[in-house]
C-alpha cells in the first residue's frame, strides 16, 4: 500500500505559470517534507513543513496535518525548476530512537520556454 | 567540501555475485541512511545507523548487510545480488536521530544494473 499520495503524476507548464502539488497520507503524520530531484542529480531538501504555511523563495507549502494532506506551489515557474519533487512523511520508529521517511513516487514537472 | 559521497557511480554484474557500495558523510552528522529507488522511481528506506549502532532494519532480503566503522561511513554490502537488486541506492545521512526538524542530505546515488 502507497502510504504517500502524490498528485498530478506529471505538470507541464509554461514558463511563468504556477504550479501546485499535492501530497496526501494514509496514516497519521507530524512531520512534513518535500524534495527535489533533477535527473541524474541529488535528492535536495526544500522545505520542512509540520504544519501551516512556509514559504521559501518562490516555494510555498502549505499542510494541515489533521486532513493528513500537504501542498506545495511554485510560483513564476522557470525552466530550471524542471524535475521530480518528492512528498515524504517521517514516521516514528516504535520503540527505537530513529524515524523514518516515506516518500511518494513524485511528480515530474516539465517547464516550457 | 562538506557533503555526502557515494562510490561507486555506477556498477554493473552478473546474478549471484556479491557487491559493496560506500557512503561517507564530511557534515558531521550522527544519522546515516541507506535508501532503495527503484525503476519506477519509488523510495524506500532500508537501514539507518545512529553513531554505529543500527536503529532501523526494514525488512529487507537478509543478502543487504549495512556496515558502519564509525559515524561518518555507512557501507552497504549485497551477498549474490538478485535481478530485482537492480536500481539506485542513496545514501543520506543527518544531523540528529531523525527526530524533528532532521533535515536529511542525499548522495548521488549508486546505480546497480544485475544482468
Amino acid at each position: 500500500e502507497q502510504q504517500v499520495q502524490q498528485s498530478p503524476a506529471s505538470l507541464v507548464l509554461q514558463e511563468a505559470e504556477n504550479a501546485e502539488l499535492q501530497c496526501s497520507f494514509s496514516i497519521f503524520t507530524n512531520q512534513v517534507q518535500w524534495f527535489y530531484q533533477r535527473p541524474g542529480g541529488r535528492l535536495v531538501s526544500l522545505l520542512y513543513n509540520p504544519s501551516g504555511t512556509k514559504q521559501s523563495g518562490r516555494l510555498t507549502s502549505t499542510t494541515v496535518i489533521k486532513e493528513r494532506r500537504s501542498s506545495l506551489h511554485i510560483s513564476s515557474s522557470q525552466i530550471t525548476d524542471s524535475g521530480t519533487y518528492l512528498c515524504a512523511m517521517e514516521r516514528s520508529n516504535y520503540g527505537s530512537s530513529g524515524n523514518k521517511l516515506i516518500f511518494g513516487i513524485g511528480t515530474l514537472l516539465s517547464v516550457k520556454p | 567540501e562538506t557533503a555526502v559521497f557515494q562510490t561507486p557511480n555506477y556498477h554493473v554484474t552478473q546474478v549471484g555475485n556479491e557487491v559493496s557500495f560506500n557512503c561517507k558523510q564530511t557534515l558531521g552528522h550522527d544519522t546515516m541512511y541507506w535508501y532503495k529507488q527503484d525503476s519506477k522511481k519509488l523510495l524506500k528506506i532500508m537501514f539507518s545507523y545512529n553513531n554505529k549502532q543500527l536503529i532501523v532494519n526494514e525488512t529487507v532480503p537478509r543478502r543487504f548487510s549495512p556496515q558502519s566503522s564509525d559515524k561518518a561511513h555507512l557501507n552497504l554490502r549485497i551477498k549474490s545480488v538478485e535481478p530485482e537488486d537492480s536500481a539506485v541506492y542513496l545514501c543520506a545521512s543527518s544531523p540528529r536521530t531523525g527526530g524533528p526538524q532532521d533535515t536529511q542530505y542525499f548522495g548521488p546515488g549508486t546505480r546497480l544494473l544485475v544482468l
